[in-house]
C-alpha cells in the first residue's frame, strides 16, 4: 500500500499488561512520528524518529512507553504495565524528512480495562 | 511552552455561508502554523500551512502575529468541507513535532 499502515486497527488489554503497536510508514521515508489522540482532544506528540535513532523522545509520558525502529522503517510502541489512562487512539506519521509534509496513519485505538 | 487554542468545539453553518475556524496560539519564538483535517472515516490530513500562502480547497489561513491567530477562512461553505478541523504549531526548527489544538466541528447543512 501506498500510505502508512499501523496495526493492530483496535485493541483491548486488561490492565497491567503489556502491549505492542506496529507503524510501517511509507516507504523511503525517514521520518517517523508517533502521537496519541485522547478522546476529545488534539492529538499529542510522543517521539520522533530519524532514521533508526528517536531524534526526540520527549514527548514519552513516562518510562512505561518505549519505542524502535531497528532497521529505519518499521517502528513499534510498547507500553508496559498498561493503566486505564493509556486508553487513546495512537497515530502514526511518517515523512521524507522532518519539514515535508507528514502523513498520518489511520491509528490504533488501545482500550486498557 | 506552546499552546493552541481552538475556541469552538462545533462551528454549524448553511452551504454557500462564510466560514471561518479560529485558531490562537501562545509561543514566544516564530512559530510555524499549520491546519490539519479529519474527514469522516478518514485519516487525518494536512491542509494547509502558513509558509507555502497556499490556497487549498478554496480555505485560506493568514498568519497575524500580533493577535498571535491563524484562522482558516473560507468564503462560501460546500457541503463536502464538514470534517473535523485542527490547528497545529510547530515551534522553530520543530518541523513536524506538532502541538495540536482541541479541534473543531464543521458541519455544513443544506
Amino acid at each position: 500500500g501506498a500510505g502508512v499502515s499501523q496495526t493492530p486497527s483496535n485493541k483491548v488489554t486488561e490492565k497491567g499488561k503489556y502491549v505492542e503497536l506496529r507503524c510501517d510508514p511509507i516507504s523511503g521515508h525517514t521520518a517517523l512520528y508517533w502521537y496519541r489522540q485522547s478522546l476529545g482532544q488534539g492529538p499529542e506528540f510522543l517521539i520522533y524518529f530519524q532514521g533508526t535513532g528517536a531524534a526526540d523522545d520527549s514527548g514519552l509520558p513516562n518510562d512505561r512507553f518505549f519505542a524502535v525502529r531497528p532497521e529505519g522503517s518499521v517502528s513499534t510502541l510498547k507500553i508496559q504495565r498498561t493503566e486505564r489512562g493509556d486508553s487513546a487512539v495512537y497515530l502514526c506519521a511518517s515523512s521524507s524528512n522532518l519539514y515535508t509534509e507528514a502523513f498520518f496513519g489511520q491509528g490504533t485505538r488501545l482500550t486498557v480495562v | 511552552a506552546q499552546r493552541v487554542t481552538q475556541p469552538e468545539k462545533l462551528l454549524s453553518v448553511f452551504k454557500g455561508a462564510p466560514v471561518e475556524l479560529k485558531c490562537n496560539y501562545s509561543y514566544s519564538g516564530s512559530p510555524e502554523l499549520f491546519w490539519y483535517v479529519q474527514y469522516s472515516r478518514q485519516r487525518l490530513q494536512l491542509l494547509l500551512r502558513h509558509i507555502s500562502r497556499e490556497s487549498i480547497k478554496g480555505f485560506t489561513a493568514d498568519l497575524n502575529k500580533g493577535e498571535t491567530s491563524f484562522h482558516l477562512k473560507k468564503p462560501f461553505a460546500q457541503e463536502e468541507d464538514s470534517a473535523m478541523y485542527y490547528c497545529a504549531l510547530s515551534w522553530s526548527g520543530g518541523g513536524n513535532k506538532l502541538t495540536f489544538g482541541t479541534g473543531t466541528q464543521l458541519k455544513v447543512e443544506l
